[in-house]
């Protein structure tokens, strides 16, 4: 079946940049989305792509996507404190199923 | 990592019937459960959250009539859909929760419901 990986762990210092690295099986994906989650906390959409484009830019958020190597990345530009959570990849095929990665954790140090 | 199991994987009802959807912890205990929503091309949405032994809490615009949740013990949550329609086909999707701070959700592999 589909598989998304991901690193568990990830940790900055606050104003750098922070890459979140995520990589997935299923070569017919249509979407591809990054969300957020804080402690005990639901899911938040941040941002998301469609399969045929490979940057999508949203503020401080850029997504890239290397559809041959079928690896998505998520950067934060200027990592603040509150950024710290952890991101969870996710694929959608065609509206038919929806696969997680197991999500980073990101700390961001003072 | 922990596993979340969710059953069924995939439903077709009837207008007018109720559906039931698991979601089981394995091998954690899950004080807090989310149920989640997708519609075609669009974000999860997040319907509910539920904690242990007691009810759940409804986001803005869901039916908690519709949608019965029951979180009776650390290692099951159920979703009901009752008196299903057409419009509630949909993806549905749980995670699951230790419930301590800092702690992540892991998800169920979703339930596709079709009503007809």
């Amino acid at each position: 079946g589909e598989d998304v990986e991901q690193s568990l762990f990830l940790s900055v210092r606050e104003g750098d940049s922070s890459v979140i690295n995520c990589t997935y099986t299923d070569s017919s994906s249509t979407y591809l989305y990054w969300y957020k989650q804080e402690p005990g906390a639901g899911l938040q959409l941040l941002t998301y792509i469609f399969s045929n484009m490979d940057m999508k830019q949203d503020q401080r958020l850029t997504v890239l996507l290397n559809k041959k190597d079928k690896h998505l990345s998520l950067r934060i530009a200027d990592t603040q404190t509150g950024d710290s959570a952890i991101y969870f990849c996710a694929e959608e095929n065609y509206g038919q199923n929806f696969v997680f990665g197991p999500g980073t954790r990101l700390s961001v140090l003072p | 990592g922990a596993v979340v199991s969710q059953h069924p994987s995939w439903v077709i009802c009837k207008s007018g019937t109720s559906v039931k959807i698991e979601c089981r912890s394995l091998d954690f205990q899950a004080t807090t459960m989310f149920w989640y929503r997708q519609f075609p091309k669009q974000s999860l949405m997040l319907m509910a959250t539920s904690n242990e032994g007691s009810k759940a809490t409804y986001e803005q615009g869901v039916e908690k009539d519709k949608f019965l949740i029951n979180h009776a013990s650390l290692t099951l949550s159920t979703l009901t859909v009752t008196s299903a329609h057409p419009e509630d086909s949909s993806f549905y999707i749980c995670s699951a929760s230790e419930g301590r701070p800092n702690t992540e959700a892991f998800f169920g592999q979703g339930t596709r419901l079709t009503v007809v």
